[in-house]
Protein backbone atom coordinates (compact mmCIF):
# COMPACT_ATOMS: atom_id res chain seq x y z
CA UNK A 1 0.00 0.00 0.00
CA UNK A 2 0.99 3.77 -0.42
CA UNK A 3 2.63 5.53 2.38
CA UNK A 4 2.21 8.82 4.05
CA UNK A 5 4.25 10.57 6.50
CA UNK A 6 3.57 12.71 8.99
CA UNK A 7 5.40 15.05 11.12
CA UNK A 8 6.09 15.47 13.63
CA UNK A 9 3.68 12.61 15.80
CA UNK A 10 3.48 14.70 19.00
CA UNK A 11 4.11 18.27 19.71
CA UNK A 12 3.95 20.23 23.18
CA UNK A 13 3.83 24.04 22.82
CA UNK A 14 3.28 26.99 24.93
CA UNK A 15 0.24 29.34 24.15
CA UNK A 16 0.56 32.01 21.70
CA UNK A 17 2.87 29.68 19.86
CA UNK A 18 2.54 28.69 16.24
CA UNK A 19 3.25 24.69 15.01
CA UNK A 20 3.83 23.36 11.67
CA UNK A 21 2.88 19.93 11.00
CA UNK A 22 4.17 18.30 7.68
CA UNK A 23 2.19 15.69 5.73
CA UNK A 24 4.11 13.54 2.92
CA UNK A 25 3.26 10.74 0.53
CA UNK A 26 6.24 9.12 0.17
CA UNK A 27 5.61 6.74 -3.16
CA UNK A 28 3.01 8.58 -4.86
CA UNK A 29 2.54 12.37 -6.28
CA UNK A 30 -0.71 13.94 -4.62
CA UNK A 31 -2.41 16.83 -6.23
CA UNK A 32 -5.22 16.70 -3.30
CA UNK A 33 -4.61 16.28 0.57
CA UNK A 34 -7.07 16.44 3.68
CA UNK A 35 -6.40 17.34 6.73
CA UNK A 36 -8.95 16.30 9.89
CA UNK A 37 -8.99 16.99 13.29
CA UNK A 38 -10.03 14.50 16.49
CA UNK A 39 -11.16 15.19 19.49
CA UNK A 40 -10.54 12.51 22.35
CA UNK A 41 -13.51 9.92 21.89
CA UNK A 42 -15.28 11.70 18.92
CA UNK A 43 -14.37 10.92 15.40
CA UNK A 44 -12.59 12.37 12.37
CA UNK A 45 -13.69 15.90 11.28
CA UNK A 46 -12.40 16.96 8.19
CA UNK A 47 -11.13 20.61 8.42
CA UNK A 48 -9.96 21.30 5.05
CA UNK A 49 -8.72 19.94 1.49
CA UNK A 50 -5.50 20.70 -0.09
CA UNK A 51 -5.32 21.36 -3.53
CA UNK A 52 -1.42 21.39 -4.74
CA UNK A 53 -0.67 24.93 -6.19
CA UNK A 54 -3.79 26.62 -5.24
CA UNK A 55 -5.83 27.83 -2.01
CA UNK A 56 -7.05 25.31 0.56
CA UNK A 57 -10.64 25.00 0.93
CA UNK A 58 -11.66 25.21 4.13
CA UNK A 59 -14.74 23.77 5.56
CA UNK A 60 -17.81 25.24 7.74
CA UNK A 61 -16.37 26.28 11.19
CA UNK A 62 -12.79 26.28 10.21
CA UNK A 63 -10.69 29.14 10.52
CA UNK A 64 -8.66 29.67 7.87
CA UNK A 65 -6.26 32.71 9.13
CA UNK A 66 -5.90 30.02 12.23
CA UNK A 67 -5.20 26.96 10.28
CA UNK A 68 -3.10 27.53 7.31
CA UNK A 69 -2.70 25.24 4.75
CA UNK A 70 0.13 25.31 2.19
CA UNK A 71 0.50 22.58 -0.81
CA UNK A 72 3.35 23.43 -2.69
CA UNK A 73 4.88 20.34 -4.02
CA UNK A 74 2.53 17.40 -5.05
CA UNK A 75 4.33 14.88 -2.38
CA UNK A 76 4.11 17.60 0.24
CA UNK A 77 1.06 19.29 2.57
CA UNK A 78 1.87 21.38 5.88
CA UNK A 79 -1.02 22.42 8.35
CA UNK A 80 0.12 25.43 9.99
CA UNK A 81 -1.87 26.14 13.70
CA UNK A 82 -1.21 29.70 14.37
CA UNK A 83 -0.80 31.40 17.80
CA UNK A 84 -2.03 28.17 19.06
CA UNK A 85 -4.37 27.78 22.35
CA UNK A 86 -5.28 25.18 24.82
CA UNK A 87 -8.41 24.54 22.92
CA UNK A 88 -6.23 23.78 19.94
CA UNK A 89 -5.30 20.91 21.29
CA UNK A 90 -6.11 17.45 19.05
CA UNK A 91 -4.97 14.77 16.90
CA UNK A 92 -4.51 16.30 13.67
CA UNK A 93 -4.37 13.36 10.92
CA UNK A 94 -3.80 13.74 7.12
CA UNK A 95 -4.43 11.74 3.97
CA UNK A 96 -3.51 12.17 0.41
CA UNK A 97 -5.43 11.08 -2.10
CA UNK A 98 -3.67 8.50 -4.73
CA UNK A 99 -5.86 8.85 -8.09
CA UNK A 100 -6.09 5.64 -10.23
CA UNK A 101 -8.94 3.16 -10.57
CA UNK A 102 -10.12 4.06 -7.56
CA UNK A 103 -9.06 7.26 -6.03
CA UNK A 104 -8.07 5.77 -2.29
CA UNK A 105 -7.18 8.47 0.62
CA UNK A 106 -3.97 6.86 2.65
CA UNK A 107 -3.74 7.68 5.69
CA UNK A 108 -0.41 9.69 8.12
CA UNK A 109 -0.15 8.37 11.38
CA UNK A 110 -1.55 11.89 13.34
CA UNK A 111 -0.03 14.39 15.10
CA UNK A 112 -1.35 14.57 18.98
CA UNK A 113 -0.72 18.23 19.73
CA UNK A 114 -0.74 19.70 23.14
CA UNK A 115 -1.16 23.58 24.01
CA UNK A 116 -0.18 24.38 27.53
CA UNK B 1 -25.97 16.98 4.99
CA UNK B 2 -24.50 13.42 5.17
CA UNK B 3 -24.08 11.69 8.71
CA UNK B 4 -23.02 8.89 9.79
CA UNK B 5 -23.77 6.57 12.96
CA UNK B 6 -22.10 3.82 13.76
CA UNK B 7 -24.01 1.67 16.64
CA UNK B 8 -22.83 0.49 19.29
CA UNK B 9 -20.17 2.79 20.61
CA UNK B 10 -18.49 -0.13 21.96
CA UNK B 11 -18.85 -3.72 22.28
CA UNK B 12 -16.55 -6.22 24.66
CA UNK B 13 -17.04 -9.73 23.59
CA UNK B 14 -14.50 -13.00 24.66
CA UNK B 15 -12.12 -13.85 22.23
CA UNK B 16 -13.52 -16.07 18.98
CA UNK B 17 -16.77 -14.75 19.27
CA UNK B 18 -18.41 -13.80 15.93
CA UNK B 19 -19.88 -9.76 15.47
CA UNK B 20 -21.31 -7.73 13.89
CA UNK B 21 -20.52 -3.63 13.73
CA UNK B 22 -23.12 -1.37 12.07
CA UNK B 23 -23.23 1.70 10.14
CA UNK B 24 -25.51 4.13 9.08
CA UNK B 25 -25.86 6.57 6.63
CA UNK B 26 -28.62 9.79 5.80
CA UNK B 27 -27.76 10.27 1.99
CA UNK B 28 -27.50 7.10 -0.27
CA UNK B 29 -25.72 9.56 -2.77
CA UNK B 30 -22.41 8.20 -1.96
CA UNK B 31 -19.04 7.09 -4.29
CA UNK B 32 -17.78 4.27 -1.55
CA UNK B 33 -17.76 3.45 1.89
CA UNK B 34 -14.86 2.44 3.50
CA UNK B 35 -13.76 0.29 7.14
CA UNK B 36 -11.00 1.56 8.88
CA UNK B 37 -9.47 0.29 12.16
CA UNK B 38 -7.79 3.38 14.36
CA UNK B 39 -5.60 1.90 17.06
CA UNK B 40 -5.20 3.94 20.28
CA UNK B 41 -3.60 7.80 19.58
CA UNK B 42 -2.68 5.86 16.06
CA UNK B 43 -3.62 6.56 12.30
CA UNK B 44 -5.77 5.00 10.37
CA UNK B 45 -5.83 1.31 8.80
CA UNK B 46 -7.81 1.37 5.90
CA UNK B 47 -9.68 -2.51 5.92
CA UNK B 48 -12.15 -2.95 3.48
CA UNK B 49 -13.44 -0.58 0.81
CA UNK B 50 -16.66 -1.20 -0.99
CA UNK B 51 -17.96 0.43 -4.59
CA UNK B 52 -21.20 2.06 -4.48
CA UNK B 53 -22.06 -0.33 -7.19
CA UNK B 54 -20.84 -3.52 -4.99
CA UNK B 55 -22.54 -5.52 -2.34
CA UNK B 56 -19.72 -7.00 -0.09
CA UNK B 57 -16.10 -7.00 0.44
CA UNK B 58 -13.96 -9.72 1.87
CA UNK B 59 -10.77 -10.09 3.96
CA UNK B 60 -9.85 -12.77 5.57
CA UNK B 61 -11.84 -12.77 8.71
CA UNK B 62 -13.33 -9.46 8.06
CA UNK B 63 -16.45 -9.01 5.78
CA UNK B 64 -18.37 -5.73 4.81
CA UNK B 65 -21.70 -5.59 3.25
CA UNK B 66 -23.13 -2.53 1.68
CA UNK B 67 -27.30 -2.17 1.20
CA UNK B 68 -26.99 1.27 -0.32
CA UNK B 69 -30.54 2.23 -0.79
CA UNK B 70 -31.31 1.46 3.39
CA UNK B 71 -28.19 3.51 3.93
CA UNK B 72 -26.51 0.69 5.81
CA UNK B 73 -23.07 -1.08 5.98
CA UNK B 74 -22.15 -3.49 8.56
CA UNK B 75 -18.55 -5.39 9.20
CA UNK B 76 -18.69 -8.80 10.45
CA UNK B 77 -15.66 -10.06 12.44
CA UNK B 78 -15.71 -14.16 12.70
CA UNK B 79 -13.29 -15.91 15.36
CA UNK B 80 -12.42 -12.44 17.25
CA UNK B 81 -9.36 -12.22 18.47
CA UNK B 82 -7.73 -9.39 21.32
CA UNK B 83 -5.34 -8.22 18.28
CA UNK B 84 -8.76 -7.11 17.20
CA UNK B 85 -9.57 -4.76 19.70
CA UNK B 86 -9.07 -1.09 18.50
CA UNK B 87 -11.81 1.58 17.24
CA UNK B 88 -13.34 0.70 14.51
CA UNK B 89 -14.60 3.63 12.07
CA UNK B 90 -17.05 3.74 9.38
CA UNK B 91 -16.41 6.15 6.55
CA UNK B 92 -18.44 7.04 3.27
CA UNK B 93 -16.95 9.10 0.27
CA UNK B 94 -18.90 11.70 -1.15
CA UNK B 95 -18.68 13.93 -4.28
CA UNK B 96 -15.07 15.77 -4.10
CA UNK B 97 -13.36 12.72 -2.35
CA UNK B 98 -14.48 14.04 1.28
CA UNK B 99 -14.95 11.31 4.11
CA UNK B 100 -17.42 11.55 6.40
CA UNK B 101 -16.75 9.30 9.37
CA UNK B 102 -18.77 7.93 12.15
CA UNK B 103 -18.23 8.01 15.54
CA UNK B 104 -16.60 4.95 16.01
CA UNK B 105 -16.98 1.03 17.75
CA UNK B 106 -14.59 0.84 20.29
CA UNK B 107 -14.01 -2.81 20.33
CA UNK B 108 -12.64 -4.98 22.72
CA UNK B 109 -11.86 -9.04 22.59
CA UNK B 110 -10.88 -10.90 25.86
CA UNK B 111 -8.51 -13.44 26.21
Amino acid sequence: GAVVSQHPSRVICKSGTSVKIECRSLDFQATTMFWYRQFPKQSLMLMATSNEGSKATYEQGVEKDKFLINHASLTLSTLTVTSAHPEDSSFYICSALRQGATAIQYFGAGTRLSVL
Amino acid sequence: KQEVTQIPAALSVPEGENLVLNCSFTDSAIYNLQWFRQDPGKGLTSLLLIQSSQREQTSGRLNASLDKSSGRSTLYIAASQPGDSATYLCAVENQGGKLIFGQGTELSVKP
